[in-house]
């Protein structure tokens, strides 16, 4: 069946400009997740989501990061008034539920830089 | 808070040989052990993980990890080297129903000497 996948693959966009980033989990998983990887930092948790609702935001790095999800599958991270250290891969996984054994699922990830 | 620290970001093995990437985690409960394999320009592909069943864990690509309490280890091991094993390894650890997302390692980079 079809993997997590994520678009656009790459983005290239200027300072201040704003960007949305785009997962479509695997069909069933309720659970999904946002990472940022970059070169400084490793891999790092942002956002969970299980079903529509995101019980922890505190991951998100500043109040320039936002997440959503509708319907229980698409979700959508945006990041506004884009800065140079947003520049990262982020990665969207999901899982068949939220437990903590359950297997995340990673999507190819969307290479961001910002000019 | 759980954390993870894999020793050495580079490992450079001859193929064929033995392959050891270390792992240890800090956690305040039971932990949930996963490795994760990501090759250049891809996702993370889930190798193995320990979820309080076995504490040997056999994965794809004939890689295994045994899960050590009295050490808080969780090292990946796989007897033979082969040259398409070069990627980067990450070793993660979940404590909760999933809130927390994983929270992984540095990486370690696998290289294969021919």
């Amino acid at each position: 069946g079809a993997g997590v996948s994520q678009s656009p693959s790459n983005k290239v966009t200027e300072k201040g400009k704003d960007v949305e980033l785009r997962c479509d989990p695997i069909s069933g998983h309720t659970a999904l997740y946002w990472y940022r990887q970059s070169l400084g930092q490793g891999l790092e948790f942002l956002i969970y989501f299980q079903g529509n609702s995101a019980p922890d935001k505190s991951g998100l790095p500043s109040d320039r990061f936002s997440a959503e999800r509708t319907g229980g599958s698409v979700s959508t991270l945006t990041i506004q008034r884009t800065q140079q250290e947003d520049s990262a891969v982020y990665l969207c996984a999901s899982s068949r539920t939220s437990g903590g054994q359950e297997t995340q699922y990673f999507g190819p990830g969307t290479r961001l830089l910002v000019l | 808070a759980q954390s993870v620290t894999q020793l050495g970001s580079h490992v450079s093995v001859s193929e064929g040989a033995l392959v050891l990437l270390r792992c240890n985690y800090s956690s305040s409960v039971p932990p949930y052990l996963f490795w994760y394999v990501q090759y250049p320009n891809q996702g993370l592909q889930l190798l193995l993980k320990y979820t309080s069943a076995a504490t040997l864990v056999k994965g794809i690509n004939g890689f295994e990890a045994e899960f050590k309490k009295s050490e808080t280890s969780f090292h990946l091991t796989k007897p033979s080297a082969h040259m398409s094993d070069a990627a980067e390894y990450f070793c993660a650890v979940s404590e909760s129903g999933g809130a927390d997302g994983l929270t992984f390692g540095k990486g370690t980079h696998l290289i294969i000497q021919p």
